[in-house]
């Protein structure tokens, strides 16, 4: 069972450079979250999509953009790429209704030089 | 401003013992309290908790939650060194289910 799959891994970028970060599940959930991770601190929920072709504002959003084409995938988007946004990205996907825990990837780890 | 706040931030014990770690939290719209376990990478769902009083179990593992009170525990009796993770506190809230998270409790268990 694949789940939720987060590609790349790990991504080097220099600063102003753009990049798209890909999630993919394969469990037919509606809800998707994009949140990112850093030392000493909770997730913090970026942005997320409660069904395909819809979006929404997280807790901070500034800097990225999303997009979900297709109900499996939801894309993770640097415009410009800053030192800030250096984190450890996690996407989330959950089955709608009451009752139901959010589903990891494993995380794309994100430096910006 | 919804928040969840876990202690302790880091713990050291020795295999065998027992552990509890908290979570206490000021959220609107509560749906639920969930527990999490994150190893080196993705975080791994443990419990959900909607309900006062009620204690969930799964082996060596348990939690419970006071709505009352506001907040929860996770305990872990036997410890061994496989549960060494940081163990993640979330609240769901509100129509579209979004967690509201605490930093974590790091669990050490020293062999």
């Amino acid at each position: 069972n694949a789940g939720v799959t987060q590609t790349p891994k790990f991504r080097v970028l220099k600063t102003g450079q753009s990049m798209t970060l890909l999630c993919a599940q394969d469990m037919n959930h509606e809800y998707m979250y994009w949140y990112r991770q850093d030392p000493g601190m909770g997730l913090r929920l970026i942005h997320y999509s409660v069904g395909e072709g819809t979006t929404a504002k997280g807790e901070v959003p500034d800097g990225y953009n999303v997009s979900r084409l297709k109900k499996q995938n939801f894309l993770l988007g640097l415009e410009s790429a800053a030192p800030s946004q250096t984190s450890v990205y996690f996407c989330a996907s959950r089955q709608a209704g009451v009752g139901q825990p959010q589903h990891f990837g494993d995380g794309t780890r994100l430096s910006i030089l | 401003e919804d928040k969840v706040v876990q202690s302790p931030l880091s713990l050291v014990v020795h295999e065998g013992d027992t552990v509890t770690l908290n979570c206490s939290y000021e959220v609107t719209n509560f749906r639920s309290l969930l527990w999490y376990k994150q190893e080196k990478k993705a975080p791994t769902f443990l419990f959900m908790l909607t309900s006062s009083g009620i204690e969930k179990k799964s082996g060596r593992l348990s939690s419970i939650l006071d709505k009352k009170e506001l907040f929860s525990i996770l305990n872990i009796t036997a410890t061994q060194t496989g549960d060494s993770a940081v163990y993640l506190c979330a609240v769901e809230r509100g129509s579209n289910y979004q967690l509201i998270w605490g930093a974590g409790t790091k669990l050490i268990i020293k062999p």
